[in-house]
C-alpha cells in the first residue's frame, strides 16, 4: 500500500493557462474525491467518483473545471483558463467503501499558484 | 447547505496545558470524523464517531459526539509540541464528507 499519490506537488502557472493534476488512489479503493483548500481553511468538496462514474459535482466546479477517472483507476483534474482565484491546494482522497464509516486517505496535495 | 463551525479558530498554548476544540452544526450527521493536517500535507484521519453520545479515546486525545449528532468536541490532555497542526472535523453527508472551518493549534515547548 503506497498511499494516495498526487502529481505535481507544486504548480505555478500564468493566468489563462490550462493545468492538469493527477491522482493515483490506493488500488483497492473504488471511491475517489477531489477537494480544494485555501490557506488555513477546511477542504471544500469538488467532485467524487465511484469507480469510473462521476457521481456528484459541487457548484464550486465551474465550467472551467473537469475531472475524469478513466477505467476507475487514476483521476485527473483539469482547470482551463486559470484565474488567480484558482490558487489553492487541490487534495485528492480515496476510500474503500462508505466514507462515513471508513474515512478518507488523502494525498499530499497539489499546490497551485496562478500568477 | 450543511456547515460545520469550529471554535476556536486559533489556539496557542504552552506544553502541558489542556485544551478543547469544538465542532458545531445545525445539521444532523450520520458520523463525524476528526483529522489533523500538517503544513504542506493532506489531512490524516484520527477517529470516526457514529453513535450519539459516543466517546472515544486515543492516548491523550478524547473525542465526543453529541447526543443529537450535530456537534463534537476534541479534548487534548497535556498537549505536546507534536500536537501542533490544523484540526478538522468532518461530517458524513451521503457518500462524502463536509469539513469544518478548522482549528489551528500551536503548542510551544
Amino acid at each position: 500500500d503506497t498511499g494516495v499519490s498526487q502529481d505535481p506537488r507544486h504548480k505555478i502557472t500564468k493566468r489563462g493557462q490550462n493545468v492538469t493534476f493527477r491522482c493515483d488512489p490506493i488500488s483497492e479503493h473504488n471511491r475517489l474525491y477531489w477537494y480544494r483548500q485555501t490557506l488555513g481553511q477546511g477542504p471544500e468538496f469538488l467532485t467524487y467518483f465511484q469507480n469510473e462514474a462521476q457521481l456528484e459535482k459541487s457548484r464550486l466546479l465551474s465550467d472551467r473545471f473537469s475531472a475524469e477517472r478513466p477505467k476507475g483507476s487514476f483521476s485527473t483534474l483539469e482547470i482551463q483558463r486559470t484565474e488567480q482565484g484558482d490558487s489553492a491546494m487541490y487534495l485528492c482522497a480515496s476510500s474503500p467503501r462508505t466514507v462515513t464509516n471508513y474515512g478518507y486517505t488523502f494525498g499530499s496535495g497539489t499546490r497551485l499558484t496562478v500568477v | 447547505t450543511q456547515l460545520l463551525e469550529q471554535s476556536p479558530q486559533f489556539l496557542s498554548i504552552q506544553e502541558g496545558e489542556n485544551l478543547t476544540v469544538y465542532c458545531n452544526s445545525s445539521s444532523v450527521f450520520s458520523s463525524l470524523q476528526w483529522y489533523r493536517q500538517e503544513p504542506g500535507e493532506g489531512p490524516v484521519l484520527l477517529v470516526t464517531v457514529v453513535t450519539g453520545g459516543e466517546v472515544k479515546k486515543l492516548k491523550r486525545l478524547t473525542f465526543q459526539f453529541g447526543d443529537a449528532r450535530k456537534d463534537s468536541s476534541l479534548h487534548i490532555t497535556a498537549a505536546q509540541p507534536g500536537d501542533t497542526g490544523l484540526y478538522l472535523c468532518a461530517g458524513g453527508d451521503t457518500d462524502k464528507l463536509i469539513f469544518g472551518t478548522g482549528t489551528r493549534l500551536q503548542v510551544f515547548p
